[in-house]
């Protein structure tokens, strides 16, 4: 069963710390991105991948960062957590030229920030 | 840039009732995917259109993709209390997609 693993389910952090959230997608997809999800708001994209150490900025990146060292992995950062980055993360992955291919999610992090 | 509308936002059904819901944009999309969320889980894809008039079922799911490429709808039919959950509709742009704001469905025994 293909799937996109999300490391933590829930995390809670603390104001100022560096968060890491890791996604691991087993099908071999070229390219993966995070989104953060906020009622109301539906699903925005903070980043993107399409090849190993790419990455481009979606449409809310300030506050975060990514890393893509290996095909299969996908890491988001908070560099400094902030109270209003309490989110739903979710990840996902589709293939290379995948405007006809939808994106497979991951079950999310749900990350509480204190 | 792009942005999706669902409407309605939210609705509450009765056990049986058919449903209906739809996505609108002012740009054209080449695809259009509609998802189901359910509660703390992730988005998992229903059903996928990839051409203007397209009317695609999966069980007693139906939706189409409309003449103009600027709209979508997805009907429910003879629901049940599984159905619950958000239901987003996303349009791609290159290798990209963007989501509407999601459709909340409650299903009342």
């Amino acid at each position: 069963d293909v799937k996109v693993t999300q490391s933590s389910r829930y995390l809670v952090k603390r104001t100022g710390e560096k968060v890491f959230l890791e996604c691991v997608q087993d099908m071999d997809h070229e390219n993966m991105f995070w989104y953060r999800q906020d009622p109301g708001l539906g699903l925005r994209l903070i980043y993107f991948s399409y090849d190993v150490k790419m990455k481009e900025k979606g449409d809310i990146p300030e506050g975060y960062s990514v890393s893509r060292e290996k095909k299969e992995r996908f890491s988001l950062i908070l560099e400094s957590a902030s109270t209003n980055q309490t989110s739903m993360y979710l990840c996902a992955s589709n293939p290379a030229g995948g405007g006809g291919y939808g994106y497979t999610f991951g079950s999310g992090t749900r990350l509480t920030v204190v | 840039g792009q942005q999706l509308n669902q409407s309605p936002q939210s609705m509450f059904i009765q056990e049986g009732e058919d449903v209906s819901m739809n996505c609108t944009s002012s740009s054209i999309f080449n695809t259009w995917l509609w998802y189901k969320q359910d509660p703390g889980e992730g988005p998992v894809l229903l059903i996928a259109l990839y051409k203007a008039g397209e009317l695609t079922s999966n069980g007693r799911l139906t939706a189409q993709f409309g003449i103009t490429r600027k709209d979508s709808f997805l009907n429910i039919s003879a629901s049940i209390p599984s159905d619950v959950g958000i239901y987003f509709c996303a349009g791609n742009y290159g290798q990209n997609f963007v989501f509407g704001p999601g459709t909340r469905l409650s299903v009342l025994p």
